[in-house]
Order: structure tokens, then sequence, then C-alpha cells
């Protein structure tokens, strides 16, 4: 286990519902990260969160809405999301965003939109 | 510019064989090279990393080949063995200033070590 955990790990859910992803990181880190990982595309970085504060959202659309209470704990709600989105989607922490290239990663949370 | 290219796509290699994965970049503000290997159903897990004034870092049967003048990096897995099976990505690390940081990842090799 690498000290990262995600639930749930599969979710399938319709255009209209409002679903949330949790993350939670048993590591100490003060840095916390979304991911969407899809077939043959690179991991693509959706939003970072630095002691709590969100200090990165690449461009991501309002649909996907993060929250982050504290250093260990990460949300992703989900609303009214498109097929396309359908993905792999990863939680990650490290010590700092400074030593963002060692990242711990969860196992992901399968996520099927229909 | 910030991308990494990572080749190839999908690899096939006979138990024992060497695994050899490239990557490429242009930026030469990268300063990191870590290496990440997926299994699936898991996240990806930092296997090995190398800075660019290194040329090789080896660790177990893995070893990293930096030659920053070609501005390539390689993965090579020595006697590979089914348990390797997996994908890989390539990563790298740089400043962009005012104390922010981006990893920039490959698009992933999908490793098959056959018996």
């Amino acid at each position: 286990e690498t000290g990262v955990t995600q639930t749930p790990r599969h979710l399938v859910m319709g255009m209209t519902n409002k679903k949330s992803l949790k993350c939670e990181q048993h590591l100490g880190h003060n840095a916390m990260y979304w991911y969407k990982q899809s077939a043959k595309k690179p991991l693509e970085l959706m939003f970072v969160y630095n002691f709590k504060e969100q200090t990165e959202n690449n461009s991501v659309p309002s649909r996907f809405s993060p929250e982050c209470p504290n250093s260990s704990h990460l949300f992703l709600h989900l609303h009214t999301l498109q097929p396309e989105d359908s993905a792999l989607y990863l939680c990650a922490s490290s010590q700092g965003t400074r030593t963002r290239y060692e990242q711990y990663f969860g196992p992901g949370t399968r996520l099927t939109v229909t | 510019q910030q991308q990494v290219k990572q080749s190839p796509q999908s690899l096939i290699v006979q138990k024992g064989g060497i695994s050899i994965i490239n990557c490429a970049y242009e930026n030469t503000a990268f300063d990191y090279f870590p290496w990440y290997q997926q299994f699936p159903g898991k996240g990806p897990a930092l296997l090995i990393a190398i800075r660019p004034d290194v040329s090789e870092k080896k660790e177990g049967r893995f070893t990293i080949s930096f030659n920053k003048s070609a501005k390539q990096f390689s993965l090579h897995i020595m006697d590979s063995q089914p348990g390797d099976s997996a994908t890989y990505f390539c990563a790298a690390n740089y400043a962009t200033g005012a104390g922010s940081y981006q990893l920039t990842f490959g698009k992933g090799t999908k490793l098959s070590v056959i018996p």
C-alpha cells in the first residue's frame, strides 16, 4: 500500500447525478493532487492543493469541484458529467509541491458516465 | 515544449531479456526525470529517478541512461521478468518560477514479459 486511499474504487453515474470521490493520505504530506488518466493519453493534472489551499486548476470544467478540508483529505465533487469524463481518477500526494516529482498515488476511482 | 515523448507505446519482451523504453524532451529547464511503474488496478508508483548531471543510475535490475546533449533518457530493465509486466511512464520536472513546479508525464509504455 502506498499510504493513499481512494473511495469508491468504481463508480457508475448518470449525466444528471451528483457524486463525490474521496482521497485520504496517511503520509503526513502537505501537497495533494487530482489526475485524470485516460487510455493512450498522458496523465492529466487537474488540481493541486498545498497546505489545504488550491494552487493550481488546469482549466478543468466547473462540473468538477475539488475540496480540501485538511492536508490529509481531498474530495472531487462531480455533477452533470459527460460521457467523455469516463476515466480513471487518481489522487496523489507529495511532501510539498517542490518535491512533486516524488508523488505517491492512490489506486484510483474508475468512473463511468452513462 | 513542455512535452515528454515516450516510445514505444507497447513492448513485448521474452523472459530474461532486456526491456528498453525511451523518452525525449525539448525543455532544457527540466531538472529531474522520474520513472513511474503502474500495475493494473493500481496507481503509478515511483520506480527510479535521475538528475541531468548524472549519465546513469542503477537500482537493481533497473537502469536509467541519460543523454543530456541529445535530450533523451531511457529505462533499461535487465533480466526482465513476467512480474515486470506493467505500464511505465517517464516524467520530467521543472521549476516554472515563483516557487511553482510542474511534472510532465509521457504517454506510457505497456510492457509485457512473456515466459
